[in-house]
């Protein structure tokens, strides 16, 4: 069964680094979102992007943050100046169409962790 | 979207049913219902759909009565291993964007 998968599984950063994850979608999707989770919360929307276009932002989602498709099959979130408290879990999903039936698609995560 | 009501956690013991009821005064008439399950530090993982009646997969079985103000989700005998997060959603997505709005979602805890 095709499935989102996502690298690293883990990421240690110091503060102020630049971090970038990454997201392998399913093949025939069209539509890519971030969520994240932080720790005893609930997950949380950042961004979703379709047609090499971010369609959504949450409030989260500042100028630090961006997302990438630089090919094909690859999906990336950038952070540029990480900060403590964006440490979390970081998931990315993908859909396959628009139609209100149309379920998304969970990666494994990647726990990234600012000191 | 739909404001989705479900207990904040219950209790099981293994080889039981489980049903987790989801309150949705509000869902509109193209909303579909949605359950994940979530795992400590995993992504949330589909378990099954519904938009009307009854819907019935390997995992779990979704009831919705006809008036779908609200949904239950059926865990036939449950294990250890379906400790877990369980989150409904309705109306899946918000516009054409399709971002997902979680709440906490019911836990879980399966004992021996």
């Amino acid at each position: 069964e095709p499935e989102v998968t996502q690298t690293p599984s883990h990421q240690v950063t110091q503060m102020g680094q630049e971090v970038i994850l990454r997201c392998v979608p399913i093949s025939n999707h069209l539509y890519f979102y971030w969520y994240r989770q932080i720790l005893g919360q609930k997950v949380e929307f950042l961004v979703s992007f379709y047609n090499n276009e971010i369609s959504e932002k949450s409030e989260i989602f500042d100028d630090q943050f961006s997302v990438e498709r630089p090919d094909g099959s690859n999906f990336t979130l950038k952070i540029r100046s990480t900060k403590l408290e964006d440490s979390a879990m970081y998931f990315c999903a993908s859909r396959k169409s628009d139609w209100a039936g149309d379920t998304q698609y969970f990666g494994p995560g990647t726990r990234l962790t600012v000191l | 979207l739909a404001k989705t009501t479900q207990p904040i956690s219950m209790d099981s013991y293994e080889g039981q049913e489980v049903n987790i009821t989801c309150s949705h005064n509000n869902i509109a008439t193209n909303d579909y219902i949605t359950w994940y399950q979530q795992f400590p530090s995993q992504g949330p993982r589909f378990i099954i759909q519904g938009y009307k009646t009854k819907v019935t997969n390997e995992v779990a079985s979704l009831f919705i009565p006809a008036d779908r103000k609200s949904s239950t989700l059926s865990l036939p005998r449950v294990s250890l291993s379906d400790t877990a997060v369980y989150y409904c959603l309705v109306g899946l997505y918000s516009g054409n964007t399709g971002k997902l709005i979680f709440g906490q979602g019911t836990t879980l805890q399966v004992k021996p």
